[in-house]
């Protein structure tokens, strides 16, 4: 596709429930990001994935959330056990080594 | 500290007015530096990226100053249309995660 798909682009859950975000990156950008942004708020990194090496995931707020980048493409960011303060905007980011960072239009994620 | 600092504003400026914002970064190590704009509800998406001898593209100007650790975005002759929030993004030392400021809201009045 020609940009970063995001989906779902709306979720609401229960508190307690897991959930799946989805990304998929622009063809052939071997680096991947992922953010989020509380309402009001800047955006706050929370992990990136660089072609094959080991991920950077220091952003990463709790055990609660973990990430996988399946076969250097597509990434799914999971949370666990979702509690209130994890709604946010939960955007993917990536590029190539040449490239600027593309965004996605993120994911809205609201916990109820 | 935060790595990245922004005053959050809001800069309310009137049209045609020139609005600067400045964002300074705390690692001496970064290599690269940009400027995202944000509409409400919106993705962040590239304005420009920052060189060290400055640059300019249109009616923005941005700039490094690497003793200082900071940047800035000269916005000249604002636009209606200018109005959003404006990040500011620093890339490098020991990674290549790029870690953003809170952004500064400008509100461009009629």
């Amino acid at each position: 596709g020609a940009g970063v798909s995001q989906s779902p682009s709306n979720k609401v859950t229960e508190k307690g429930k897991d959930v799946e975000l989805r990304c998929d990156p622009i063809s052939g950008h071997t680096a991947l990001y992922w953010y989020r942004q509380s309402l009001g708020q800047g955006l706050e990194f929370l992990i990136y994935f660089q072609g094959n090496s080991a991920p950077d995931k220091s952003g990463l707020p709790s055990d609660r959330f973990s990430a996988e980048r399946t076969g250097g493409s597509v990434s799914t960011l999971t949370i666990q056990r979702t509690q209130q303060e994890d709604s946010a905007v939960y955007l993917c980011a990536s590029r190539t080594d040449s490239a600027g960072y593309t965004f996605g239009s993120g994911t809205r994620l609201t916990v109820v | 500290r935060k790595e990245v600092e922004q005053d959050p504003g809001p800069f309310n400026v009137p049209e045609g007015a020139t609005v600067a914002f400045n964002c300074t970064y705390s690692n001496s190590a970064s290599q690269s530096f940009f400027w995202y704009r944000q509409d409400c509800r919106k993705e962040p998406k590239l304005l420009m990226s920052v060189y060290s001898s400055g640059n300019e593209d249109g009616r923005f100007t941005a700039q490094l100053n690497r003793a200082s650790q900071y940047i800035s975005l000269l916005i000249r002759d604002s636009k209606l249309s200018d109005s959003a929030t404006y990040l500011c993004a620093v890339k490098g030392g020991a990674t290549n995660k790029l870690i953003f400021g809170t952004g500064t809201l400008l509100a461009v009045q009629p």
